[in-house]
């Protein structure tokens, strides 16, 4: 299996843009995470899905976030106008059935930086 | 919610030492799991450990529920295992939720 797919590996907006990022997760996978990275906060879960429906969102930050999940092989994360506190590595990652204990898988990441 | 330490929060060794880095938790939880994050970024799994002990190769882990721990250890330490090591924990009653410690960065130097 490829693992989770993630693009882009980097994003580099301005301020006030749009920023879409998408991620695959590892066929078969019941759950969908999305987390975000930085220096001052470490690693937080901004959502995640359980058979595309979104489960908890109460991570995500403000209004300009928005997360689907269409299907089950693709998630994409928006945020809506860009702003540059939103500079942060965002992960996505998928586990089979957390319930029963399964291991998270992560993806490689995006890069965002927002200038 | 539960609260997650790590410590300690730097480590630097020899390669060949040995090493034990602890993740304490405030609250049961029924998943915790430790990854390392790689000096690329790449963050790999390497135990689903909510009690008792594994091993793999040079690593195991152990976790103790009753007193709210869980210790990884790293025998023989190579310059790849450099990077930072998180634990993750879920508690009771969330079927997904992790919540990840601030990470112990580690430096094997040659």
């Amino acid at each position: 299996d490829a693992g989770v797919i993630q693009s882009p590996r980097h994003e580099v907006t301005e301020m006030g843009q749009e920023v879409t990022l998408r991620c695959k997760p590892i066929s078969g996978h019941d759950y969908l995470f999305w987390y975000r990275q930085t220096m001052m906060r470490g690693l937080e879960l901004l959502i995640y899905f359980n058979n595309n429906v979104p489960i908890d969102d109460s991570g995500m930050p403000e209004d300009r976030f928005s997360a689907k999940m269409p299907n089950a092989s693709f998630s994409t994360l928006k945020i809506q106008p860009s702003e540059p506190r939103d500079s942060a590595v965002y992960f996505c990652a998928s586990s089979p059935f957390q319930g029963a204990g399964e291991k998270l898988f992560f993806g490689s990441g995006t890069q965002l930086s927002v200038l | 919610g539960i609260q997650v330490e790590q410590s300690p929060p730097d480590l630097i060794l020899q390669e060949g030492a040995n090493s034990t880095l602890r993740c304490n938790f405030s609250d049961s939880v029924n998943n915790l799991q430790w990854f390392h994050q790689n000096p690329w970024g790449q963050l790999i799994n390497l135990f689903y450990i909510p009690s008792g002990t594994k091993q793999n190769g040079r690593l195991s882990a152990t976790t103790v529920a009753t007193e709210r721990y869980s210790l990884l250890y790293i025998s023989s330490s190579q310059t790849t295992d450099s990077g930072v090591y998180f634990c993750a924990v879920g508690g009771s009653g969330n079927t997904g939720k992790l919540i990840f410690g601030q990470g112990t960065t580690l430096q094997v130097k040659p």
